[in-house]
Order: structure tokens, then sequence, then C-alpha cells
């Protein structure tokens, strides 16, 4: 199983302000099959980023995915009120899938 | 509107069975893959179960193997999930889920239903 280590736990950050969030895999994920989620209190989760670094459907450009192997991270240029939420990152490379334990980023 | 409403969640006793049922619209339901993903309350998500779109491939967490069943009805666009001998530990939120062109990645959520398990 890949275990998927999100850091940090929390982020305080101000609106404008650039963040930065980590996702680490304990072995390579197959084929950058990396995913990235926003969700927010009392919703389901939506989906940003799949392949590592494709945004999906509808989702603005300040949101960017990088990495590969076993390194991945999700870049928010300039927080806008509405992204201050929780971020998963999921591997679908392999079964069992996995979640990242998530990163909460807080209004400073 | 293309849109996935859960259904089917509610309290039932440790031990007892229950069955969750997804209703998809606005897109072709046969096309893609389907997931069940759950979330204890307060804490992050977990992936429960995936079957692909011809029901060739079925996968389960190791939490629920030998104790859940993931089912799909092409021709009622609909995802279902038998749970059997449910936990405390199965309490949570439990969404269903789209693939996303083909991968298991998911594009498309419900709002989800609550399973409680407690007696």
């Amino acid at each position: 199983e890949i275990v998927l280590t999100q850091s940090p736990g929390a982020l305080s950050l101000s609106p404008g302000e650039r963040a930065t969030l980590s996702c680490r895999a304990s072995q390579s994920v197959t084929s950058s099959y990396l995913a990235w989620y926003q969700q927010k209190p009392g919703q389901a989760p939506r989906l940003l980023i799949y392949g590592a670094s494709s945004r999906a459907t509808g989702i603005p450009d300040r949101f960017s995915g990088s990495g590969s192997g076993t390194d991945f991270t999700l870049t928010i240029s300039r927080l806008e009120p509405e992204d201050f939420a929780v971020y998963y990152c999921q591997q679908y490379g392999s079964s069992p899938l996995t979640f990242g334990g998530g990163t909460k980023v807080e209004i400073k | 509107e293309v849109q996935l409403v859960e259904s089917g969640g509610g309290l039932v006793k440790p031990g007892g069975s229950l069955r969750l049922s997804c209703a998809a619209s606005g897109f072709t339901f046969s096309s893609y893959s389907m997931n069940w993903v759950r979330q204890a309350p307060g804490k992050g998500l977990e992936w429960v179960s995936s079957i692909s779109s011809s029901t060739s491939y079925i996968y389960y967490a190791d939490s629920v193997t030998g104790r859940f069943t993931i089912s799909r009805d092409n021709a009622k666009n609909s995802l279902y999930l038998q749970m059997n001998s449910l936990r405390a530990e199965d309490t949570a939120v439990y969404y269903c889920a789209r693939g996303s062109g083909g991968d298991y990645n998911f594009d498309l959520w419900g709002r989800g239903t609550l399973v409680t398990v407690s007696s």
C-alpha cells in the first residue's frame, strides 16, 4: 500500500498570499497518477488536479500541480477567500487507492 | 444536470446490514468507472471500493473486503454498496464518485449519505 504524507497539517495564510502544499509517497506513484482535491465544510470533495499537473474542468489557473515519483506539490499562486479549505492528495496508480491525511489552509 | 445522489444511509446496530444506492443522471453512466469513498466524522477521506464500467474489475479496501459488495445496474444508471457485518468503525459519510476518463481519480461526487453504526 502506498502511504501518502501531506505537509504541513495546517497552513495559516492571508488572501493574496501563495500556498505551497506537499504530498510525499512511501513509494513511487505509477505514471504520476496523483490527484488533488479541495473540500469545504459540509461539502463533498472537488477534483482540482489529476495526472499530477493537469487542471480539472473549470479549475482556475491559480491552482497548479507539479512533481513525480514520490514528491508532489500543489501550489495556489494567490489565495482567494474561497480557497480556504482542506486539501487532499490521492494516488490512483495502484490498488488500494489511497488518500493523504489532508492539509487545512486557514485564514491568518 | 450532471449529478450523483446517494441514498440508503441511516442508523444500524453492530453486525447489521445496509444497502446504499447512488443514482446517476446527466451523463452516460455505463461509460464510467464508479466508486465509493467514505469519511468518518472529523476525519479524512478513505477509498472503499471501485467497479469498472463493464463490471469486469472490482476492487475493495482491505478494511471492507469480505463484508461489502459493490455492484451497478447500467440500465438503471445506479451504483450500489451492500454492507454486511457492520462495525462502529464503518460510521462515516459515504460518497459515490465517478471515475474520470477511465482512471480512478474522481471528477464528480455526490453529497454523501451518513451511515451510523451504534447500539
